[in-house]
């Protein structure tokens, strides 16, 4: 079974922030916070990851809380093409244990 | 584009056929793995490779045999399917080292009639 939960679906207005959340209260002191995506019968994107300090790419934000037991992906500036099922994953360093679950469904809205 | 390539892209076999998907990653990794993904379900591990050993089976029918003959390359041979086998099979690879992020193929559709 996955270890995060996430909401089913989200809903985000185009050029508005899109914040999504990923509770992970289970979450073991040597495993990642890893963010994918999957946009409709493609192969899963990795976006960012994080272990416990807040992180940025040119894709998202990841601030992950002090408790590490939640998290949140923030695309800044969402667009259309961001609508796609967005999977939270923790993960111990050797990689080998993703545990995908249904994830979030984001639609961005024009 | 991920570096990661998998053919073919679309794949439509009888229950008594024999074929092969093939993954071959272009990143220097020296882990793969195989995912499947039917309707409306979240993906699930298949096998896992590193460095060209199987190190995981969750449990994947028999029907179903992986081979990785180098780092390169990973295939997944199909025989007396199902048509409940009928999926996206994705494959991704990875590093063993550093923060091990997994890199995924585009997958190949396939269609058990």
């Amino acid at each position: 079974d996955a270890k995060t939960t996430q909401p089913p679906s989200m809903d985000c207005a185009e050029g508005r922030a899109a914040n999504l959340p990923c509770n992970h209260s289970t979450i073991s002191g040597n495993e990642y916070v890893y963010w994918y995506r999957q946009i409709h019968s493609q192969g899963p994107q990795y976006i960012i990851h994080g272990l416990k300090n807040n992180e940025t790419n040119e894709m998202a934000s990841l601030i992950i809380t002090e408790d590490r037991k939640s998290s949140t992906l923030i695309l800044p500036h969402a667009t259309l093409r961001d609508t796609a099922v967005y999977y939270c994953i923790v993960s111990v360093l050797d990689g080998q244990n993703f545990v995908f679950g249904p994830g979030t469904r984001l639609s961005v809205l024009p | 584009e991920t570096g990661v390539t998998q053919t073919p892209r679309h794949l439509v076999m009888g229950m008594t056929n024999k074929k092969s998907l093939k993954c071959e990653q272009h990143l220097g990794h020296n882990a793969m793995y195989w995912y499947k993904q039917s309707a409306k379900k979240p993906l699930e591990l298949m096998f896992v490779y590193s460095l060209e050993e199987r190190v995981e089976n969750n449990s994947v029918p028999s029907r179903f045999s992986p081979e990785c003959p180098n780092s390169s390359h990973l295939f997944l041979h199909l025989h007396t399917l199902q048509p409940e086998d009928s999926a996206l099979y994705l494959c991704a690879s990875s590093q063993l080292s550093g923060t091990d992020t997994q890199y995924f193929g585009p997958g190949t559709r396939l269609t058990v009639l």
